[in-house]
């Protein structure tokens, strides 16, 4: 059974570029979080997504945007990237009040 | 709003030595209580949980935790320390009630 998985695993972007991150739940799972890691720090959550809507949303701009679709899997989209987006992103599954979380993406922004 | 507080951002311990990682919790009800371990360059995988029922909970690797009410707290023990725990170690909390609103509230971790 795979595990959560992200791709791509490291990326490079530029002020102001646009970037799109990728995740496939757990087989079975239908609801997806993500969540920024910043380095050094705990990770802070995004949003959720359930039934490819967005159920929840934490202190984030909206230049974070997401997508689930009907095979369960999500997008996260973040605009005008600002240096300060550098971190790790992490995507998680759930079953029941578990979270199954991914290898993440790492991103950098120059 | 609820919160996590790890005391100590580094714990150094000797191979054999018992391990022992706080975490207080704020929140208005009891929450359920997680925690994670990160390896360098990886995602966070689950230790233990405490939900419901029994305070003292086992986890994988050898670790267990506590829940305390009366102390806010859920630290993370292990009796002997192995090379191998070497890594970032985050308590989690989330609120108790209907499935849907599981957000996750990290603490800022502490590396062992």
């Amino acid at each position: 059974d795979a595990g959560v998985t992200q791709s791509p695993t490291h990326l490079i972007k530029t002020r102001g570029q646009q970037v799109t991150l990728r995740c496939s739940p757990k087989s079975g799972h239908d609801t997806v979080s993500w969540y920024q890691q910043a380095l050094g720090q705990g990770p802070q959550f995004i949003f959720q997504y359930y039934e490819e809507e967005e159920r929840q949303r934490g202190n984030f701009p909206d230049r974070f945007s997401g997508h689930q679709f009907p095979n369960y899997s999500s997008e996260l989209n973040v605009n005008a990237l600002l240096l300060g987006d550098s971190a790790l992103y992490l995507c998680a599954s759930r079953r029941a009040h578990e979270q199954f979380f991914g290898p993440g993406t790492r991103l950098t922004v120059l | 709003a609820q919160s996590v507080t790890q005391l100590g951002s580094h714990v150094s311990v000797s191979e054999g030595a018992l391990v022992l990682l706080r975490c207080n919790y704020s929140s208005s009800v009891p929450p359920y209580l997680f925690w994670y371990v990160q390896y360098p360059n990886q995602g966070l995988q689950l230790l233990l949980k405490y939900t419901t029922g029994a305070t003292l909970v086992k986890g994988i690797n050898g670790f267990e935790a506590e829940f305390k009410k009366s102390e806010t707290s859920f630290h993370l023990t292990k009796p002997s320390a192995h090379m191998s725990d070497a890594a970032e170690y985050f308590c989690a909390v989330t609120p108790v009630g209907l499935l849907g609103n599981e957000k996750l509230t990290f603490g800022t971790g502490t590396r062992l």
